[in-house]
């Protein structure tokens, strides 16, 4: 099984520059999450998606924007990249909103710099 | 607001046992989770327990839940190098209507040889 994959694993870009970070997950889950990992910081929510169709902010969602493209697929693009926004990108899924146990699983991630 | 906190750093012998200490401040129904992540890897799920509960065991693991002082453990017993990481501590509360995670920062478990 190959779970939540991203793409890519590594980027490099010029601050103004555009990038898509891509997510799909083969779990058959509902809601999808995009995360960022600063040192000391642990992970903050940038955008998330309770199900096909919507799409929320979360904790950090300026200079970002998602697409829930269909089931697997969620999106997050950086139009003009800003030196602010290098940092370790995860990806995320569970099954269903509500309630219960339903733990996020996660992509390897995504390294981004912005020079 | 919810809030997570861990300790930054914790240093073993291998074969003693590690715990890692995290508190929380949700009161409400609560899910708490145990992640690993190794050097350049995603995070790994360890474990979890519900706020209904006080302990889980599973294998090396023990996660302990003290719910009066919103404090939570995890005990790795006999403690090897293939577990040094770093461990978050994470929560969610269906009640407040939130839809993901809250992570504490990570505590970097070495394990010395």
């Amino acid at each position: 099984n190959a779970g939540v994959t991203q793409t890519p694993k590594f980027q490099v870009l010029k601050t103004g520059q555009s990038m898509t970070l891509q997510c799909a997950q083969d779990m058959n889950h509902n809601s999808m999450y995009w995360y960022r990992q600063d040192p000391g910081m642990g992970l903050r929510l940038i955008y998330y998606s309770a199900s096909e169709g919507t799409t929320d902010k979360g904790e950090v969602p300026n200079g970002y924007n998602v697409s829930r493209l269909n089931k697997r697929e969620f999106s997050l693009r950086l139009e003009s990249a800003a030196p602010s926004q290098t940092s370790v990108y995860f990806c995320a899924s569970s099954s269903h909103q509500g309630s219960g146990n339903q733990p996020q699983h996660f992509g390897d991630g995504t390294r981004l710099s912005i020079l | 607001g919810e809030d997570v906190e861990q300790s930054l750093f914790l240093s073993v012998r291998e074969g003693d046992s590690s715990v890692i200490n995290c508190t929380y401040t949700d009161s409400s129904s609560t899910y708490l989770y145990w992640y690993k992540q190794e050097p350049g890897a995603g995070l790994q799920l360890l474990t979890y327990i519900f706020s209904n509960m006080d302990m889980k065991q599973d294998q090396r693991l023990t996660v302990l839940l003290n719910k009066k002082d919103k404090h939570l453990s995890l005990r790795i017993a006999d403690t090897q190098t293939g577990d040094s990481a770093i461990y978050f501590c994470a929560e969610i509360s269906y009640d407040t209507g939130r839809r993901a995670l809250t992570f504490g920062s990570g505590t970097r478990l070495q394990v010395q040889p």
